[in-house]
């Protein structure tokens, strides 16, 4: 199956700092998303991104199909930033083209004040 | 999470018992995916089913867990004599569309003792 890498692994910062989290993956893709899961576990949807770059905020993500990576991008980080950054991606391994998702392993994301 | 109720948000069980899992998702949706995540690693797919059909099951351990998507009532998640190592968080995710943008539920957090 469809093999998906992030890093870092974990990652500290300052508050106010920017920070970039990559998410590779091994074969083509039909859908890509990025979650942050926040310190009480709930997923919290940040971008359906399958290509092409989007913002919303402080917060931007770009994916380039064809190189097979997606970046997401956090300009001005705080503390509520904190948690677990996840990408996940559909492909259409075998037919299976209804929405199935494949995680990464996450990026451990910890913004001091 | 768009909607997507998953109920109960803690489950405790003693070695040998059951749990039972259960997710509505969004009005007018007939399919839900369940994902487990064990602690420290990132969410990995089990089940996908329609209503009143198991469409992928490639997931799911081969014994002792079931899962069912009924035509009136939410989707159940059944593990049948839990063990310590079915400690996990278990989310259940549905897509507005197929093979769009996926929204979890807020998860089941089981914890075996």
């Amino acid at each position: 199956g469809i093999q998906v890498e992030q890093s870092p692994p974990d990652l500290i910062l300052q508050e106010g700092a920017n920070s970039t989290l990559r998410c590779n993956f091994s074969d083509s893709v039909n859908n890509l998303q990025w979650f942050h899961q926040n310190p009480w576990g709930q997923l919290i949807n940040l971008f359906y991104i399958p290509s092409g770059t989007k913002q919303n905020g402080r917060l931007s993500a770009t994916t380039v199909a064809t190189e097979r990576y997606s970046s997401l991008y956090i300009s001005s980080s705080q503390t509520t930033d904190s948690g677990v950054y996840f990408c996940a991606v559909g492909d259409n391994a075998g037919g299976t083209s209804y929405g199935k998702l494949t995680f990464g392993q996450g990026t451990i994301l910890t913004v001091h004040p | 999470n768009a909607g997507v109720m998953q109920n109960p948000r803690h489950l405790v069980r003693r070695r040998g018992q059951e749990a039972r899992l259960r997710c509505s998702p969004m009005k007018g949706h007939s399919h839900v995916y369940w994902y487990r995540q064990l602690p420290e690693e990132g969410l990995k797919f089990m089940v996908y089913l329609q209503k009143e059909n198991i469409i992928d099951e490639s997931g799911m351990p081969k014994e002792r867990f079931s899962a069912e998507f009924p035509k009136e009532g939410p989707s159940i998640l059944r593990i049948q004599q839990v063990v310590r190592g079915d400690s996990a968080a278990y989310f259940c995710a549905t897509h507005l569309l197929e093979n769009t943008e996926a929204f979890f539920g807020q998860g089941t957090r089981l914890t075996v003792v």
